[in-house]
């Protein structure tokens, strides 16, 4: 059974400060994604991997960056928190080439003040 | 552009009664589409997939590529059906995802 865990189920953070976000998984997947799930918006991906070390930018990177240090764990970095990104953030893991196939951790909601 | 639109953003239906959760997509080839759930307090998860054109929980979906649709159906609504569902469509192994559809069943 593939397991997706993320650091915190919910998070309060200021305004300006560096938040970071990490998701571990244990099915030695290639893929790891990062989105943010918003009422009326959907999913939206906003960094992705296929390799350690390897990242690419999703639909809405800006604000945003990632690190994969180790093929398990993906970190989504927040460098300077706005009250814009307040919201639901999502870790997923696939295989590669099953990037439709998708394992989603369960989530961490953000609250920038 | 490539696109996945739900038209619905809530669907309420009475327990027993048929659903159809409309999807429609824009892609320029050969669509692969996905149905994934998220149940209350629980975590996303795929539904199902057109390829296999299986049927999950009762529900099912077919792909209309002359209305570029894939429109989640069940005969008969049961409560454990409320949750929010998401069309996806697979592009460049990336998924598109729509903006979701709540559905809620009434008893």
């Amino acid at each position: 059974d593939v397991k997706v865990t993320q650091s915190s189920r919910y998070l309060v953070k200021r305004t300006g400060e560096k938040v970071f976000l990490e998701c571990v998984q244990d099915m030695d997947h290639e893929n790891m994604f990062w989105y943010r799930q918003d009422p009326g918006l959907g999913l939206r991906l906003i960094y992705f991997s296929y390799d350690v070390k390897m990242k690419e930018k999703g639909d809405i990177p800006e604000g945003y960056s990632v690190s994969r240090e180790k093929k398990e764990r993906f970190s989504l970095i927040l460098e300077s928190a706005s009250t814009n990104q307040t919201s639901m953030y999502l870790c997923a893991s696939s295989l590669e080439g099953l990037a439709y196939e998708q394992y989603f951790g369960p989530g961490t909601r953000l609250t920038v003040t | 552009a490539q696109r996945v639109t739900q038209p619905e953003k809530l669907l309420s239906v009475f327990k027993g009664a048929p659903v159809e959760l409309k999807c429609n997509y824009s892609y320029s080839g050969s669509p692969e589409l996905f149905w994934y759930v998220q149940y209350s307090r629980q975590r996303l998860q795929l539904l199902l997939r057109h390829i296999s054109r299986e049927s999950i929980k009762g529900f099912t979906a077919d792909l209309n590529k002359g209305e570029t649709s894939f429109h989640l159906k069940k005969p008969f609504a049961q409560e454990e059906d409320s949750a929010m569902y998401y069309c996806a469509l697979n592009s460049n192994y990336q998924l598109i995802w729509g903006a979701g559809t709540k559905l809620i069943i009434k008893p």
